[in-house]
């Protein structure tokens, strides 16, 4: 059964670097995902579609701050130079037949 | 500037029925998917309905299956879901996203609009 598994929570100072992580379960590890952004009382925004070997292609306007990178069934999010409005709930997403399916996201603390 | 703007949202009683719109612009409408995803209060995403650009293949989460239906107009660039038989806990800011081109990935989102099923 396909399903993505985040951290509920993470925290990292202001100014520093952070690595979010989404995990495919057994037999998924080739599969393709996009993290989105959720910023306090805002709709989702796309931020990047991350491939298994990965590669990954942004979204528009996301800054380079923001990048991808895969390890067997791990897909992370790296943000580095963290800023307050970096303060978010950032989901992996991805597909099976007939589904789309998200992690249970990860709220991410500026500190 | 792709755009995506829901509307219809707003109260409604246990068993009773709601439809929701996106209006899209800013891209080739029929050439996308087209998905509404939902949000609980205080909960994560929940992807909800998909429709293929032509509006043939269709398909729907467990949750909301025999309940939703969703369509689309080419032709007014509009998306739609028609809620029935809704529960109390259907009640979510519902989304729509717009998938890229040939992958299930959404690019795009609008800004939600926000269905209450309550008595």
């Amino acid at each position: 059964q396909l399903v993505l598994t985040q951290s509920p929570s993470a925290s990292a100072s202001l100014g520093a670097s952070v690595k979010l992580t989404c995990t495919l379960s057994s037999g998924h590890s080739s599969y393709v995902i996009a993290w989105h952004q959720q910023q306090p009382e805002k709709g989702p925004r796309y931020l990047m579609k991350l491939n298994s070997d990965g590669s990954h292609t942004k979204g528009d306007g996301v800054p380079d701050r923001f990048s991808g990178s895969s390890s067997g069934a791990e897909r992370y999010l790296t943000i580095s130079s963290l800023q307050s409005e970096d303060e978010a709930d950032y989901y992996c997403q991805t597909w099976g037949t007939g589904i789309r399916l998200f992690g249970g996201g990860t709220k991410l603390t500026v500190l | 500037e792709v755009q995506l703007l829901e509307s219809g949202g707003g109260l409604v009683q246990p068993g009773g029925s709601l439809t929701l719109s996106c209006g899209a612009s800013g891209f080739t409408f029929s050439s996308h998917a087209m998905s509404w995803v939902r949000q609980a209060p205080g909960k994560g995403l929940e992807w909800v309905s998909a429709i293929s650009g032509g509006g043939a293949t269709i398909y729907y989460a467990d949750s909301v299956k025999g309940r939703f239906t969703i369509s689309r107009d080419n032709s007014k660039n509009t998306l739609y879901l028609q809620m029935n038989s809704l529960r109390v806990e259907d009640t979510a800011v519902y989304y729509c996203a717009k998938e890229g081109l040939g992958i299930p990935l959404f690019d795009y989102w609008g800004q939600g609009t926000l269905v209450t099923v309550s008595s």
